[in-house]
C-alpha cells in the first residue's frame, strides 16, 4: 500500500514565524503536491512537483514556497506565517500526471495549522 | 481552465438506499480524468473511482459507480445500499494537463 505520511498532525505557530510541514511517501511517485482544505472551499492547490527539484504554482501560492530536493520528500514553508493561513494542509502523491488512472492521488493525513 | 461544481453541501440517505451525489465540470482539454474521493471524519482522503474522458463505458468500483455524462459535463457519484460507514465528505475532482481542480465537497450522511 502507497504511504503517505506528514510531519505533524496538529501544530500550533504565532504569527511571523517560519513553518515548515514535512511530507514523506514510500512509492516512489513521480509527483507531490499539497493542498489547503478550509469548510465550504474544498480543496486548493497551493504548489506541486513533478520532478526532483521542480515546482509549479497552484492556484493559492502566494505566502508559501516549497522544497523538493529528494524524490520521496515534499516540503511546504510558510516563510512568515499569517492568521489567515490557519487551516488542514494535505500533501499527497501520484505515479505520473501524464493521464488515465495513475494520477490517482494518494493522500496523507494532513496537518491541522493554527496561527495565533 | 478547469472547473468543478458540487451544488450539494450535504445530503441525508437512509441506510441500505442508494444515493447519488452531482458533479458537474468544465474544461478545454480534450483529455482528462475524473475521480471521486471520501474523506471521513478522521481526515484521510481515500480514492474511490477513476473515469477518463474517452472511457465508453461508466466507472464501477464495487458499491460505487459512476454516471459519465459527458454531452452534459456530468460525473455524478452513485452509492448503492448505503452503509453507516459511508457518512463522511465526497469530493469529485479532474485532472487535465498538468492540472488538478476539486470541487467544494458533499456531507453525506447516512441514517440508520
Amino acid at each position: 500500500d502507497v504511504k503517505v505520511t506528514q510531519s505533524s498532525r496538529y501544530l500550533v505557530k504565532r504569527t511571523g514565524e517560519k513553518v515548515f510541514l514535512e511530507c514523506v511517501q514510500d512509492m516512489d511517485h513521480e509527483n507531490m503536491f499539497w493542498y489547503r482544505q478550509d469548510p465550504g472551499l474544498g480543496l486548493r492547490l497551493i504548489y506541486f512537483s513533478y520532478d526532483v527539484k521542480m515546482k509549479e504554482k497552484g492556484d493559492i501560492p502566494e505566502g508559501y514556497s516549497v522544497s523538493r530536493e529528494k524524490k520521496e520528500r515534499f516540503s511546504l514553508i510558510l516563510e512568515s506565517a499569517s492568521t489567515n493561513q490557519t487551516s488542514m494542509y494535505l500533501c499527497a502523491s501520484s505515479p505520473t500526471i501524464a493521464g488515465g488512472r495513475e494520477e490517482t492521488q494518494y493522500f496523507g493525513p494532513g496537518t491541522r495549522l493554527l496561527v495565533l | 481552465a478547469q472547473k468543478i461544481t458540487q451544488t450539494q453541501p450535504g445530503m441525508f440517505v437512509q441506510e441500505k438506499e442508494a444515493v447519488t451525489l452531482d458533479c458537474t465540470y468544465d474544461t478545454s482539454d480534450p483529455s482528462y480524468g475524473l475521480f471521486w474521493y471520501k474523506q471521513p471524519s478522521s481526515g484521510e482522503m481515500i480514492f474511490l473511482i477513476y473515469q477518463g474522458s474517452y472511457d465508453q463505458q461508466n466507472a464501477t468500483e464495487g458499491r460505487y459507480s459512476l454516471n459519465f455524462q459527458k454531452a452534459r459535463k456530468s460525473a455524478n457519484l452513485v452509492i448503492s445500499a448505503s452503509q453507516l460507514g459511508d457518512s463522511a465528505m465526497y469530493f469529485c475532482a479532474m485532472t487535465g494537463y498538468q492540472k488538478v481542480t476539486f470541487g467544494t465537497g458533499t456531507k453525506l450522511q447516512v441514517i440508520p
